[in-house]
């Protein structure tokens, strides 16, 4: 079976710091990449996607791809309590047509 | 507030009770999906639709129906469902075009089944 795998956390970071979510994934065929928050009760949202090798940075958030290692990485720079939530890693895997794979998730405590 | 819409947000239901949940998104998407979400776990597929057609069935328990009535609807209707069924449901849709586009996902309805 095709993974993805993320540490389940509580991942606890001091506000004002940086915050850094990694995913790891089976399928080297795998394109594209995206990470989901989602607050307690809420629906997933999407945060970011990247498709090639490199960095990705929109405003606070990083994202990371480095396929030949098979991991994809999210960095939340001067972390807010308000960036509290789960993180779900979801691959969309080598002819897999629409379907993601979902890691099961990081769970993120910004402490005030 | 999302540009895909659930209904009801909340649903209590009774195990000989038949309900349905709604989903509706307007951004001209041609791929809809169903999500089943229990608590911290990953949300879990149940069917894809691609251009109004069921693409993708993941082995659902036939007390769940899908239904695809255009473009923009997506329906799950619900018969006889189980204890074990509470979850949140979540629909999410998503474009088609030119490689693997991102999905989108509603508010969910959050079920219980008494």
């Amino acid at each position: 079976q095709k993974e993805v795998e993320q540490n389940s956390g509580p991942l606890s970071v001091p506000e004002g710091a940086i915050a850094s979510l990694n995913c790891t994934y089976s399928d080297r065929g795998s394109q594209s990449f995206f990470w989901y928050r989602q607050y307690s009760g809420k629906s997933p949202e999407l945060i970011m996607s990247i498709y090639s090798n490199g960095d990705k940075e929109d405003g606070r958030f990083t994202a990371q791809l480095n396929k030949a290692s098979q991991y994809v990485s999210l960095l939340i720079r001067d972390s807010q309590p308000s960036d509290s939530a789960t993180y779900l890693c979801a691959v969309n895997q080598n002819n897999a047509g629409n379907m993601l794979t979902f890691g099961g998730g990081t769970r993120l405590m910004v402490k005030p | 507030d999302t540009e895909v819409t659930q209904t009801p947000k909340h649903l209590v239901m009774g195990m000989t009770n038949k309900k349905s949940l709604k989903c509706e998104q307007h951004m001209g998407h041609r791929a809809m999906y169903w999500y089943k979400q229990k608590a911290k776990k990953p949300p879990e597929l149940m069917f894809v639709y691609s251009y109004e057609k069921l693409s993708i069935n993941e082995s659902v328990p036939s007390r769940f129906s899908p239904e695809c009535p255009n473009s923009s609807l997506l329906n799950l209707h619900l018969h006889a469902l189980q204890p074990e069924d509470s979850a949140l449901y979540l629909c999410a849709s998503s474009s088609v075009s030119q490689g693997f586009q991102p999905q989108h996902f509603g508010d969910g309805t959050r079920l219980s089944i008494l």
